[in-house]
């Protein structure tokens, strides 16, 4: 398997751009995550997903943040307009069951 | 969700040395605590991990001491080599929660 696939994998834009990131999860896998990574914060989950329906969007920053996994093999998170301060790295996990966790490389957005 | 904090911060240590990180977590519900590891433009891995009914695991270099009553558990590297260095982060979950609570990471540099 490939593992988990992230695109982009960079991501510049404009303060009050669309940015949408994509995720193919693991095939098999039935639970999917979101984080942020900055260095302030360090690994925050942003939303989970299992078997493509949203259980927890507590992590969800604010409106501005939205997350669909339309089938069992995608998943996107998209910020409508971004801000500066969401710059950060951006991961995809995904687990069958709920131990091991398998993360994407991640997506690297600056948002000037 | 509730914290896992984890210290220090950073930490260098000499090839050949012991490397140890420590995690604290405040939810008695957790029964699956992992570490990652992340190396620079990756994302983190499973290194090792271990549940609440054993004090301590090994694998190769790499032992997880747990201790249940303090709510307390250490990474500890043996041998301390400089492809260890990495950031590592603890993690707790399991117990009814989905996902992981993530500590906020170490950045470990082991100098030749």
């Amino acid at each position: 398997d490939a593992g988990v696939i992230q695109s982009p994998r960079h991501e510049v834009t404009e303060m009050g751009q669309e940015v949408t990131l994509r995720c193919k999860p693991i095939s098999g896998h039935d639970y999917l995550f979101w984080y942020r990574q900055t260095m302030m914060r360090g690994l925050e989950l942003l939303i989970y997903f299992n078997n493509n329906v949203p259980i927890d969007d507590s992590g969800m920053p604010e409106d501005r943040f939205s997350a669909k996994m339309p089938n069992a093999s995608f998943s996107t998170l998209k910020i409508q307009p971004s801000e500066p301060r969401d710059s950060a790295v951006y991961f995809c996990a995904s687990t069958k069951g709920l131990e091991t966790q398998y993360f994407g490389p991640g997506t690297r957005l600056l948002v000037l | 969700q509730q914290q896992v904090k984890q210290s220090p911060q950073s930490l260098i240590v000499q090839k050949g040395g012991i490397s140890i990180i420590n995690c604290a977590y405040e939810n008695t519900a957790f029964d699956y605590f992992p570490w990652y590891q992340q190396f620079p433009g990756k994302g983190p891995a499973l290194l090792i991990a271990i549940r609440p009914d054993v004090s301590e695991k090994k694998e190769g270099r790499f032992t997880i001491s747990f201790n249940k009553s303090a709510k307390q558990f250490s990474l500890h590297i043996m041998d301390s080599q400089p492809g260890d260095s990495a950031t590592y982060f603890c993690a707790g979950g399991g117990g009814g929660a989905d996902g992981l609570t993530f500590g906020k990471g170490t950045h470990l540099i082991i100098q030749p």
